[in-house]
């Protein structure tokens, strides 16, 4: 079964500083890849995806991430933060091919200092 | 833009009392989805359904949890007799394809707290 590994539970930047948040994922065949965030006492809110063609994925608020086979990684980044971008940060897998459910890691919480 | 809707968006129930949560999904998805997350925990996947019946379950998905597709509009997840660590958010999800090729759009989702 597909599975997804976020390194670093919780990120700080400065405003207007890069932020990259780490994702690994584990599956048999390349997935499905995505980032979902959530702001305090909200839902999630799909920001990009991955399902096949350009590696380099392009989301909302300015943030994109690119899709590396070789490193089995999906990592979301944005050149330079803003204070808005607080949250947490998920980022999800589902099999393309047997599953029929979407995983998701244990997430991020980006913090943005002024 | 389309939504999932979801209600209550915070219920408070006793132990061992039986609690719906209610979900409306977008109209034209086919796959539908409950997730929850713990306070501070991961999200987790219970169940997806399609077709009215279920698709896949988790672990987490035992005999106390059921779902259900009453009418063409909403969506239920019942529990049969809560227990303390059921207390979480629940998250209802659809999806117009499987296996999340088009993702997921989530309900603001409903806040379980058993006492």
């Amino acid at each position: 079964a597909q599975s997804v590994t976020q390194l670093g539970s919780h990120v700080s930047v400065s405003e207007g500083a890069l932020v990259l948040l780490r994702c690994n994922y584990s599956s048999s065949v390349p997935p499905y890849l995505f980032w979902y965030v959530q702001y305090p006492n909200q839902g999630l809110q799909l920001l990009l995806k991955y399902t096949t063609g350009a590696t380099l994925v392009k989301g909302i608020n300015g943030f994109e991430a690119e899709f590396k086979k070789s490193e089995t990684s999906f990592h979301l980044t944005k050149p330079s933060a803003h204070m808005s971008d607080a949250a947490e940060y998920f980022c999800a897998v589902s099999d393309r091919q047997n599953n029929n459910d979407m995983r998701f890691g244990a997430g991020t919480r980006l913090t943005v200092k002024p | 833009e389309p939504e999932v809707t979801q209600t209550p968006s915070h219920q408070v129930t006793q132990m061992g009392q039986e609690v719906i949560l209610r979900c409306v999904p977008i109209s034209n998805h086919l796959y539908f989805y409950w997730y929850r997350q713990i306070l501070g925990q991961k999200v987790e996947f219970l169940v997806s359904f399609y077709n009215n019946e279920i698709s896949e379950k988790s672990e987490i998905f035992d005999d106390q949890f059921s779902v259900e597709r009453p009418d063409g509009s909403n969506f239920t997840l019942k529990i049969r007799s809560t227990k303390l660590e059921d207390s979480a958010m629940y998250f209802c999800a659809s999806s117009e394809s499987g296996r999340g090729r088009g993702g997921y759009t989530f309900g603001s989702g409903t806040r379980l707290t058993v006492v």
